[in-house]
């Protein structure tokens, strides 16, 4: 399978807490995103950081990648209970002419307590 | 739109029937994507559109799926003879040919319609 592999599957964490997420990936990417879906909506995109980046900040989200070890990590800091949803990590292959190349993960669903 | 529609946000139907479910993409965006998300999953790939044309089909589970576009905008995905396995959130995404983000693909993604199988 061509797509990613986020880990833990479900985490719980106190409000003010850190949250990190782990994704990792098979094949060489053109980039990695981080998309947010809450329960029974669509995905939210929340970040990308390029092959040729190693870390991206946006506001409390803190993203890295190891392209060696084909692996990226979301750090939320501060968490807050609206945080609470499920994250996933996307995979956007090299160029392939014709096919897509946008990959999903099985996602981290993240609970945060008040 | 402002932003990517699908409807209907729900359908129960019976083993054996058709259903039709419809995705209305952000005006000006010529790639949409269908995605199914069963219970508690990832997102599995079904189709990807570009303008009217499918360039990659390779996602349909089988040839009970079948999805077409028109007019480079709205898209209906239909399930035929459906199954309890079909059971599942269908969601919709779509983006411009521009790619915003320098060539990314980054999504926009519909609510999703969520189709029961009884």
């Amino acid at each position: 399978s061509q797509q990613g592999e986020e880990d833990p599957q479900a985490l719980s964490i106190q409000e003010g807490e850190n949250a990190t997420m782990n994704c990792s990936y098979k094949t060489s990417i053109n980039n990695l995103q981080w998309y947010r879906q809450n329960s029974g909506r669509g995905l939210v995109h929340l970040i990308l950081i390029r092959s040729n980046e190693r870390e991206k900040h946006s506001g409390r989200l803190r993203v890295t990648l190891d392209t060696s070890k084909k692996s990226s990590s979301l750090l939320i800091t501060a968490s807050r209970a609206a945080d609470t949803a499920s994250y996933f990590c996307a995979t956007d292959l090299l160029y392939q002419t014709g096919a897509n190349n946008l990959f999903f993960g099985t996602g981290t669903r993240l609970t945060v307590i008040p | 739109g402002a932003g990517v529609s699908q409807s209907p946000s729900n359908k129960v139907t019976e083993k054996g029937k058709d259903v039709e479910l419809r995705c209305d993409p952000i005006s000006g965006h010529t790639a949409l994507y269908w995605y199914r998300q069963s219970l508690g999953q990832g997102l599995e790939f079904l189709i990807y559109f570009q303008g009217n044309s499918a360039p990659d089909k390779s996602g349909l589970p089988s040839d009970r799926f079948s999805a077409e576009r028109t007019g480079g905008s709205v898209s209906t995905l239909t399930i035929q003879r459906t199954q309890q396995e079909d059971s599942a959130v269908y969601l919709c995404a779509s983006r411009t040919r521009d790619r915003p983000f320098s060539g990314a693909n980054v999504l926009t993604f519909g609510a999703g319609s969520r189709l029961t199988v009884l």
